[in-house]
């Protein structure tokens, strides 16, 4: 069975100060990807950052990247210089390509920026 | 740019009667999936299109529940009859399709209330 964990119900930052939000999975395939989305309240769900499970170097997209280890099953978020904006709930997912596409989502992270 | 398109965006019912959701994905998706996702948690896969046929729904509740892609575009998921436990949003998302390293894109959800 696939399952994907976040252990940190709730988490908060200050604005303009780093935060790390945890992500744990645990699947036997070799061929997947991981992803992190984003959802801001009463708005949809939106891609934050993915990473290839084949490729060793970290993803980073502007202020968003993460920690890939891959022996370890964790795939962790790193949000640099935290913006109101980034007020949300994050939600950790995977993709195993090789049984047809199928996503798992863990039960999320929700994030508080505080002035 | 290019949206999944979902309606409606909210519905109230009463318990007992039958509703209907419908997704249109994003054009040139072979992949839809339909989730539900309960306030404070992640979105839990009801069921998985590829094209027109259906790739995963065992988490779908079949006695009441009924989903269709036709055509192999738009989707329909239909609720009969509602229980006030299917108060819940229901999200629509489409990717390109198996095996292709892509991430899904979200619809707005439908936010249903069963009183």
């Amino acid at each position: 069975a696939q399952t994907v964990t976040q252990s940190q119900p709730e988490m908060s930052v200050q604005e303009a100060e780093t935060v790390t939000l945890s992500c744990t999975y645990d699947t036997s395939e070799s061929d997947y990807y991981l992803f992190w989305y984003k959802q801001p309240p009463s708005r949809q769900m939106i891609l934050v950052i993915r990473q290839e499970a084949y490729k060793q170097q970290n993803a980073t997209e502007n202020r968003f990247s993460v920690n890939f280890q891959k022996a370890a099953k964790s795939f962790s978020l790193k949000i640099s210089d935290s913006q109101l904006g980034d007020a949300a709930m994050y939600f950790c997912a995977f993709l195993l390509l090789n049984t047809g596409n199928q996503f798992y989502f863990g039960t999320g992270t929700s994030l508080t920026v505080i002035p | 740019e290019a949206e999944v398109a979902q309606s409606p965006r909210y519905k109230i019912t009463e318990k007992s009667q039958a509703v209907a959701f419908w997704c249109d994905p994003i054009s040139g998706h072979a992949t839809l999936y339909w989730y539900r996702q309960i306030l404070g948690q992640g979105p839990e896969l009801l069921v998985q299109f590829q094209d027109e046929s259906v790739v995963d729904d065992s988490q779908l509740p079949k006695d009441r529940f009924s989903a269709e892609r036709l055509k192999g575009v738009d989707s329909t998921l239909k609720i009969q009859p509602a229980e006030l436990g299917d108060s819940a949003m229901y999200l629509c998302a489409s990717s390109l399709g198996q095996n292709l390293n892509t991430e899904a894109f979200f619809g707005q959800g439908t936010r249903l209330t069963v009183v």
